[in-house]
């Protein structure tokens, strides 16, 4: 069975660097392309950033470029994001999910929430 | 920046046939996912590379594309297929997009 369990939101202050973790399981994370998806209380999805199954390739939304990091570690089956300088529209729920061969998002995690508020 | 335009909402009884439309200029040039949201929970894939299913979605979901408009067709609604529907797209430059989501509400 597949599992991504997403975690590291929480309440962070204006400016603050969390850090989120996706652990999965169940599929060959390696040979994944992995994304963020994020999605503000009420509002729709916004795909924040990719990151090929190498890491060698990485893509960011233009509201999260030079704020945000992705990388991942094929070794630990896992996915990250460092925010930094975070702001008060970048509260969401922050979902990882996994691309493969149908080339859509076809796995995705429980989502952790970020509140930035002071 | 890319945009896709979905209709807001749009709501059906159960049993008959839900279309839902997605215009992007690029479409023509890209494939298009469609993603399920039920409340609370995380998207699921229902249609991919514009008229794929995957194996655990039922087939009375299908999806086509013709010029810059692509459908999500649900025939036979049932109270279970309500929901968020996202479809979602690439540009050229390896990032992605999603539409603005439209809301199927089962009468």
């Amino acid at each position: 069975e597949v599992h991504l369990v997403a975690s590291g939101g929480g309440l962070v202050q204006p400016g603050g660097s969390p850090r989120l973790s996706c652990v999965t399981s169940g599929f060959t994370f390696r040979s994944f392309e992995m994304h963020w998806v994020r999605q503000a209380p009420g509002k729709g999805l916004e795909w924040v950033s990719q990151i090929s199954i190498s890491g060698s390739s990485i893509n960011y939304a233009d509201s999260v470029k030079g704020r945000f990091t992705i990388s991942r570690d094929n070794a630990k089956n896992s996915l990250y994001l460092q925010m930094n300088s975070v702001r008060v529209e970048d509260t969401a729920v922050y979902y990882c999910a996994g691309s493969g061969h149908r080339g859509g998002f076809e796995y995705w995690g429980q989502g952790t929430l970020v509140t930035v508020s002071s | 920046s890319y945009e896709l335009t979905q209709p807001p909402s749009m709501s059906v009884s159960p049993g008959q046939t839900a279309r839902i439309t997605c215009s992007g200029d690029a479409l023509p040039k890209q494939y298009v996912y469609w993603y399920q949201q039920k409340s609370g929970q995380a998207p699921v894939l229902v249609i991919y590379k514009d008229s794929e299913r995957p194996s655990w979605i039922p087939e009375r979901f299908s999806g086509s594309s013709s010029g810059t408009t692509v459908t999500l067709t649900i025939s036979g609604v049932r109270a279970e297929d309500e929901g968020d529907f996202y479809c979602q797209s690439t540009d050229s430059s390896g990032t992605w997009v999603f539409g603005g989501g439209t809301k199927l509400t089962v009468l």
